[in-house]
């Protein structure tokens, strides 16, 4: 079965401090991969997608993503975090071909100011 | 920028009761979702929707449960009989375009809270 497996469940980091948060996924064939944000009190939000092409994506506010195909990954980073950036972020999956999406189970990240 | 939007926020109700959930997705979108996500768990896939009919579902999504776009701006979920463990957050989301080659855009979510 598909799954999507994020390591880190709490970070706490500093301002200006630099963020990576894992995503794996369990799926031999093609796949999207998404991650999103929920600030407090919000809705899900796009930051940033994978469908092909330059493995390498760029999001809103700073974020960016590589596919590494081979380690089944699509980490997400931040060079520099701002306080702003306090929220649960989820790595989602989509195999080709299906409409669901499978969800990790999000990492809650909070930025001291 | 267009949004998904979901009423009630949050609904409490008893067990053995029906209850509706609403949600009204973005105006030009074609494909229509439901998920949940069970205090502390992975948010779950129930059902996605298009043409008026079930696309797919999970095996989450049995008789109790139905969907339906009543009109042009709704989409509904229905829990027929409530148990405790359908207690969660239901999301509700939308996309434009056929396949997975698109962007699913989510609600803000209606808290359930079965007694």
């Amino acid at each position: 079965a598909q799954s999507v497996s994020q390591h880190n469940h709490h970070v706490i980091l500093s301002e200006a401090a630099s963020l990576e948060l894992g995503c794996n996924y369990s799926y031999g064939g093609t796949v999207n991969l998404f991650w999103y944000v929920q600030y407090p009190g919000q809705h899900l939000q796009l930051l940033l997608k994978y469908f092909s092409g330059d493995p390498l994506v760029k999001g809103i506010k700073g974020f960016e993503a590589e596919f590494i195909k081979s380690k089944f990954s699509f980490n997400l980073r931040k060079p520099s975090v701002q306080w702003s950036d306090t929220a649960e972020y989820f790595c989602a999956v989509n195999a080709s071909g299906t409409y669901k999406y499978i969800f990790g189970t999000g990492t809650r990240l909070k930025v001291l100011a | 920028e267009p949004e998904v939007t979901q009423t009630p926020s949050h609904q409490v109700t008893q067990m053995g009761q029906e209850v509706i959930l609403r949600c009204v997705p973005i105006s030009n979108h074609l494909y229509f979702y439901w998920y949940r996500q069970i205090l502390g768990q992975k948010v779950e896939f129930l059902v996605s929707f298009y043409n008026n009919e079930i696309s797919e579902k999970s095996e989450i999504f049995d008789d109790q449960f139905s969907v339906e776009r009543p009109d042009g701006s709704n989409f509904t979920l229905k829990i027929r009989s409530t148990k405790l463990e359908d207690s969660a957050m239901y999301f509700c989301a939308s996309s434009g375009v056929a396949g997975a080659r698109d962007t699913q855009y989510f609600g803000p979510g209606t808290r359930l809270t079965v007694l």
